[in-house]
């Protein structure tokens, strides 16, 4: 059973730079997409990006000049960096395995914006 | 864009069946959704996935209890024999051009 588990801070402060990685185990990297995607306290979804396991990637339009992701399959890991967060990037992230349909998501770690 | 609209709320009572709703942005009825589940303070568990032709193939461990089906733009999941532990947020999702896109979800409650 392929398993995910996001780390990293749990609280950034403003303009600076939130990262995040994912784990991976139970199941294979290679031949997968992963992808990152967000909850925002009020419950709404928000698809942040996806990386294939040979590094190509795709960003939300809305998020792409701030985003990169970025994935080491020799540790079986993919992370997430946001640059420049604000008080609007507080949410749950969580990481995730597809590039259509989401079969696998993590447990998710809430990142909070203050100073 | 697709767009995909739920209903914010549902509720059904034990042991009955429910039926909820994802609707497709018009020009995109033969896309392909995902079902998800978010019981409280718990990450989404995938479920299902849904072809516009009714066909659906479910995540491992999924119970017979839930099931879709499809009509037109709209995507359904259908529940029976609802438990308690049903109540959940259940969110819908769709790609488009490598674009994941979410409905904003329904809250089931089980009466």
């Amino acid at each position: 059973q392929v398993q995910l588990q996001e780390s990293g801070p749990g609280l950034v402060k403003p303009s600076e730079t939130l990262s995040l990685t994912c784990t991976v185990s139970g199941g294979s990297i290679t031949s997968h997409y992963w992808s990152w995607i967000r909850q925002y306290p009020g419950k709404g979804l928000e698809w942040i990006g996806y990386i294939y396991y040979s590094g190509s990637t795709n960003y939300n339009p809305s998020l792409k000049s701030r985003v990169t992701i970025s994935v080491d399959t020799s540790k079986k890991q993919f992370s997430l960096k946001l640059s420049s967060v604000t008080a609007a990037d507080t949410a749950v992230y969580y990481c995730a395995r597809g590039v259509e349909e989401v079969n696998y998501w993590g447990q998710g770690t809430l990142v909070a914006v203050s100073s | 864009q697709v767009v995909l609209t739920q209903s914010p709320s549902a509720s059904a009572s034990l042991g009955a069946s429910v039926k909820l709703t994802c609707t497709l942005s018009s020009g995109h009825s033969s896309y392909a959704i995902a079902w998800h589940q978010q019981q409280p303070e718990k990450g989404p568990h995938y479920l299902m996935k849904l072809n516009n032709d009714g066909s659906h193939n479910k995540g491992g461990g999924i119970p017979d209890r839930f099931s879709g089906s499809s009509s037109g733009a709209e995507r359904y999941l259908i529940i029976s024999s609802l438990q308690s532990e049903d109540e959940a947020d259940y969110y819908c999702q769709t790609w488009d051009t490598g674009i994941q896109v979410f409905g904003g979800g329904t809250k089931l409650t089980v009466l």
